[in-house]
């Protein structure tokens, strides 16, 4: 069965620090997709990056940046420089088939000025 | 990406009745969702809306709790029946716009639920 496990529920670091959250997920398919979105205190949902399970590049938008490690099963998410519009909360997703996509529980970030 | 409006946003709804929530999608989409997200919580899948068909529900969501309707491709109903104070929560409708398999989610803002 497919699991996603975010075990940083809540992380409070400076603005302008880096900071990296943690995404670790269970799969016994071969292909499947791998997604990051936030939901900030307004409460929408933004999709932020999709990654097959083929596709083992990491990633760079901005000040975004995506590592993804089939051996290890993770696919952290790294906010550098971060800003106090960051402060948001930030879900793994995992979807096997069928488009059923499956979230982790969240980690809550907070960017203190 | 698509356009999704849910409605209504919020309700505070007395317990034993029921409420019905509309998604409108401003085009076509293959395929819609209908998430469950407890105060504080991640989100949890209810069941997938199949257009002409009943539909696919998670394991621990059934059909007379959570009534699903999807008569075409762009709108979609959720009922929460005969609710209870543990029904309280966000539900989201969510679409996927792509025809490519596992495409992502993009979700509505969502109807924040109160049951008294």
């Amino acid at each position: 069965a497919q699991k996603v496990t975010q075990a940083q529920t809540e992380i409070s670091v400076v603005e302008k620090e880096d900071v990296t959250l943690d995404c670790v997920y269970e799969t016994r398919d071969t292909t499947y997709y791998l997604f990051w979105y936030k939901q900030p205190p307004s409460g929408e949902l933004v999709f932020l990056i999709r990654r097959n399970s083929f596709d083992e590049q990491n990633e760079i938008s901005g000040r975004y940046s995506w590592n993804f490690q089939k051996s290890t099963s993770s696919f952290n998410f790294t906010i550098t420089a971060s800003q106090v519009v960051d402060s948001a909360v930030y879900f793994c997703a995992l979807s096997e088939a069928r488009d059923k996509i499956i979230f982790g529980k969240g980690t809550r970030l907070h960017i203190l000025p | 990406s698509a356009v999704i409006s849910q409605k209504p946003s919020r309700d505070i709804c007395q317990r034993g009745t029921s409420l019905t929530i509309q998604c409108q999608v401003d085009s076509q989409v293959t395929m819609m969702f209908w998430y469950r997200q407890q105060p504080g919580q991640s989100l949890t899948l209810i069941a997938t809306a199949n257009q002409g068909s009943e539909a696919t529900y998670e394991s621990g969501f059934v059909i007379d709790k959570f009534p699903i309707s999807r008569p075409n491709l762009t709108f979609s109903t959720l009922t929460v029946s005969n609710m209870s104070p543990e029904d309280s929560s966000i539900y989201l409708c969510s679409v996927t716009v792509s025809t490519g398999t596992n495409s992502p989610l993009h979700f509505g803002n969502g109807t924040r639920l109160t049951v008294t």
